[in-house]
């Protein structure tokens, strides 16, 4: 079945660039959209926006400024920027298959990104 | 955009029944199709009801979902509660433009 992994830096300095990447396997990132979640601890889930496998965005408009996805059909993977970071946005990073009406499934295990210098 | 407005927590003893409900803010709650995840501490949100009312396979048919157009509001109906569902619960709905949108999310304990 498909599996998501998502890989990055765990430490990233404020006003600097947050930069993940999430590896599909199990299955082909065509045809389907892909998400990225996040976290803050202790607090709810946030979505931060959607990359389609043709490489179609849409993001989360509080986000918007800041949030670039990327996809790699290569290599399977797509990825997240998150520019000029600040200590708000540390948080688990997930990243999910998006599928309408069936929500996100499955999503990856998340990663942990502190922002801190 | 809109807000799903969960409660912060519930409570309930094994074996009873417990419902969360989530209650969108502007827009119909029928308009788009609504989403429950399962999050257990340290681990990644899991579904357990996608539109509206169905069940992934292997979630037990404890778990029901439904939507009220009167109250605009969505519910997760736990029933035979057991230990094993304590955790945070998450709706999700869809937006204009194609956005999506968490819940606040329910803190569910079994005691």
């Amino acid at each position: 079945q498909v599996q998501l992994q998502e890989s990055g830096p765990g430490l990233v300095k404020p006003s600097e660039t947050l930069s993940l990447t999430c590896t599909v396997s199990g299955g082909s990132i065509t045809n389907y959209y892909w998400s990225w979640i996040r976290q803050s601890p202790g607090k709810g889930l946030e979505w931060i926006g959607y990359i389609f496998y043709s490489g179609t965005t849409n993001y989360n408009p509080s986000l918007k400024s800041r949030v670039t996805m990327s996809v790699d059909m290569g290599d399977n993977q797509f990825s997240l920027k998150l520019s000029s970071v600040t200590a708000a946005d540390t948080a688990v990073y997930y990243c999910a298959r998006d599928i309408y009406g069936l929500g996100f499934d499955p999503w990856g295990q998340g990663t942990l990104v502190t922002v801190s210098s | 955009n809109f807000m799903l407005t969960q409660p912060h927590s519930v409570s309930e003893s094994p074996g009873k029944t417990v419902t969360i409900s989530c209650t969108r803010s502007t827009g119909s709650i029928a308009s788009n199709y609504v989403q429950w995840y399962r999050q257990r501490p340290g681990s990644a949100p899991t579904t357990v009801i996608y539109e509206n009312i169905y069940r992934p396979s292997g979630v037990p048919d404890r778990f029901s979902g439904s939507v009220d157009r009167s109250s605009n509001s969505a519910s997760l109906t736990i029933s035979g509660l057991k230990t094993e569902d304590e955790a945070d619960y998450y709706c999700q709905s869809y937006g204009g433009d194609n956005l999506r949108v968490f819940g606040g999310g329910t803190k569910l304990t079994v005691l």
